[in-house]
């Protein structure tokens, strides 16, 4: 019974392609969140939907473009990826955008080559 | 100057010390307190959770803060092998984010 769950596990692609990442949560929460989590574990925050509405985005390349098509699920999209989007992205949900308490999928490991 | 700040270690201790985990923020807006959890390759769980200043105790672990000095602790009292992860303190900001530190990886050996 995963709470939150993100498919791929893992991603190896090359630089320029085009990926995605699926996120899914059965926890009726109202609030999903992407992070990146960088080499030397410092994660923070990219993205946060409540309802299926973006209320928060950080200052991230417009080649990353979340989804969410109803409140279960936030996709990212990245175009023409770099060498530096390889990280380890999670993502997360909360019951709703003033609860603090998230719970935390299991991240997608990218690589880019 | 990163909002919360943490040493990331590694720290390496032996079955049984009490562990001490340390961070500091600048932030004098921020009123919560979390503590998460990561073993490798896994996502941060919640493993504590405070509001105001002084201790917070359940079983081996104690978070206290300090808002005088803008201090945040985690003790483990009789560390275990299976206490071995990345512990990171988080807080929110005004605007709804939550701020992590760098995470401190601890090891515990057996």
């Amino acid at each position: 019974d995963t709470a939150v769950s993100q498919t791929p596990k893992y991603l190896v692609t090359q630089m320029g392609n085009d990926k995605s990442i699926k996120c899914e949560q059965n926890l009726g929460h109202d609030t999903m969140y992407w992070y990146k989590q960088d080499s030397k574990k410092f994660l923070k925050i990219m993205f946060s939907y409540n309802n299926k509405e973006l209320i928060i985005n950080e200052t991230v390349p417009n080649r990353f473009s979340p989804k969410s098509p109803d409140k279960a699920h936030l996709n990212l999209h990245i175009n023409s990826l770099e060498l530096g989007d390889s990280a380890v992205y999670f993502c997360a949900s909360s019951q709703d955008a003033r609860t603090d308490t998230q719970y935390f999928g299991p991240g997608t490991r990218l690589t880019v080559l | 100057q990163k909002e919360v700040e943490q040493d990331p270690g590694p720290l390496s201790v032996p079955e049984g010390a009490i562990v001490s985990l340390n961070c500091t923020y600048s932030n004098s807006a921020f009123q919560y307190f979390m503590w998460y959890r990561q073993y490798s390759r896994k996502g941060p769980e919640l493993l504590m959770y405070t509001y105001s200043s002084g201790n917070k105790e359940d079983g081996r672990f104690t978070a206290q803060v300090d808002k005088s000095s803008k201090y945040i602790s985690l003790f483990i009292r009789d560390s275990q092998p299976s206490d071995s992860a990345t512990y990171l303190c988080a807080s929110p900001s005004s605007t709804g984010k939550l701020i992590f530190g760098q995470g401190t990886t601890l090891q515990v050996k057996p």
